[in-house]
């Protein structure tokens, strides 16, 4: 299987603890996203990646959580101190950058994440 | 006011009828659009992009795009109960050429496929 993965599938922590998820994405691409998505709603960005380097972050991205992708490759977004309303799924993407073309992103499995 | 907003349904439609979905967009900076699937509990799986004005056809999906009016559509032919899923509609800004591919959705609509 060639596609966006993602670790673990499910994580269920305790309001406080820190979790970490992983992305591994699709080999060839050199970007890489971030994504919540809570019930109901479509994903709303959080991060991205051009290589190894975090171009943009949303506002939602508060300082608990922190992105890296080093090496260009798998990509760790962690959150510390969880919180209730951290509870979403994490979704990741990745395209690759085409020269005056399209960006068709190709999302992960996700990681749902259930602060208690 | 949402950059994307879709109908959130639900849309009920007969096996073997079309199902038409739409979006409208607020930034005129929007330059691609894209079409994901949503299954219960899974992720978004890509179905269609399109870029230019006009139709775009891939076996029974045709995406249409009318930038003037910022109103992007989906229509799903011969409908079957498999399509039932949510439907997400996103743009891209790609206004300046320093594009990301940062995709900003709608919150879906989910469409629903009786027998």
């Amino acid at each position: 299987d060639t596609g966006v993965s993602q670790d673990p599938r499910h994580k269920i922590t305790k309001r406080g603890q820190n979790v970490t998820f992983r992305c591994d994405p699709i080999s060839e691409h050199n970007r890489l996203y971030w994504y919540r998505q809570t019930l109901g709603q479509g994903p709303e960005f959080l991060t991205y990646f051009q290589n190894e380097a975090q171009l943009e972050k949303s506002r939602l991205l508060s300082d608990r959580f922190s992105a890296e992708r080093p090496k260009g490759s798998f990509s760790t977004l962690e959150i510390q101190r969880t919180e209730q309303g951290d509870s979403a799924m994490y979704l990741c993407a990745s395209s690759l950058n085409l020269m005056g073309g399209g960006t068709e992103a190709f999302f992960g499995q996700g990681t749902r994440l259930t602060v208690v | 006011q949402k950059e994307v907003e879709q109908n959130s349904g639900p849309l009920s439609v007969p096996e073997g009828a079309i199902a038409s979905l739409n979006c409208t967009y607020s930034d005129r900076g929007s330059q691609s659009f894209f079409w994901y699937r949503q299954y219960s509990g899974k992720s978004p799986e890509l179905i269609m992009s399109i870029y230019s004005n006009g139709d775009k056809e891939d076996g029974r999906f045709t995406a249409q795009l009318n930038k003037a009016s910022q109103y992007v559509s989906l229509l799903i032919r011969d409908s079957q109960p498999s399509d039932s899923a949510t439907y997400l509609c996103a743009a891209v800004n790609n206004a300046g050429g320093t594009s990301y591919g940062k995709l900003t959705f709608g919150q879906g609509t989910i469409l629903t496929v009786h027998p």
